[in-house]
């Protein structure tokens, strides 16, 4: 069964530096989206992603994140400098159709550990 | 605006009992609800999906949810469970916004114990 596959599984980075996670979607999807877990809490929506532009942000997605697909196939999110409160458990996600009527396919998530 | 209220941030149930979990949702337009499942160290595996065909709805491992409109309900329900069915569960609806794109909503999840 296809997969989202998410690079790496764990991070661990000093306050203020740049972290890049990496996703790569199923090859068919359209839709690209992140979220995050911070830890004991529900799963947040980050950005979506489509036709290589930001569909939607949430208030969390300030000028410190951005997202790429930079080659067709990955699909990245950038955290220009961390801060603590970035500590969480990244999740990428795609879908085939708009509504997400399919379902999301969501990685295994990258576990962001902010020091 | 959509939202998603899970009732009950942790449940416990004996191993052969009946599991349910409960998802109550706000939505303007005619919703798109999941339920996803997440084990310890995982991510969100995909449960079972509601998209305006049949009520009730089966999913993976047992699980099955029906969408009562009039109650605004979507409960999780699995006749006897498991050991293996303990995991986080979350309930999500798909909420469509002004940019005419959608996105999911989640509820704050319920940890689910199985007890021997």
């Amino acid at each position: 069964e296809p997969e989202v596959t998410q690079t790496p599984s764990h991070q661990v980075t000093q306050m203020g530096q740049e972290v890049i996670l990496r996703c790569v979607p199923i090859s068919n999807h359209l839709y690209f989206y992140w979220y995050r877990q911070i830890l004991g809490q529900k799963v947040e929506f980050l950005v979506s992603f489509y036709n290589n532009e930001i569909s939607e942000k949430s208030e969390i997605f300030d000028d410190q994140f951005s997202v790429e697909r930079p080659d067709g196939s990955n699909f990245t999110l950038k955290i220009r400098s961390t801060k603590l409160e970035d500590s969480a458990m990244y999740f990428c996600a795609s879908s085939q159709f708009q509504q997400g009527a399919d379902g999301y396919t969501f990685g295994s998530g990258t576990r962001l550990t902010v020091v | 605006a959509q939202s998603v209220t899970q009732l009950g941030s942790h449940v416990s149930v004996s191993e052969g009992a009946l599991v349910l979990l409960r998802c109550n949702y706000s939505s303007s337009v005619p919703p798109y609800l999941f339920w996803y499942v997440q084990y310890p160290n995982q991510g969100l595996q995909l449960l079972l999906k509601y998209t305006s065909a049949a009520t009730l709805v089966k999913g993976i491992n047992g699980f099955e949810a029906e969408f009562k409109k009039s109650e605004t309900s979507f409960h999780l329900t699995k006749p006897s469970a498991h050991m293996s069915d303990a995991a986080e569960y979350f309930c999500a609806v798909s909420h469509p916004s002004t940019s005419g794109t959608y996105k999911y909503i989640f509820g704050t999840g319920t940890r689910l114990k199985v007890l021997a």
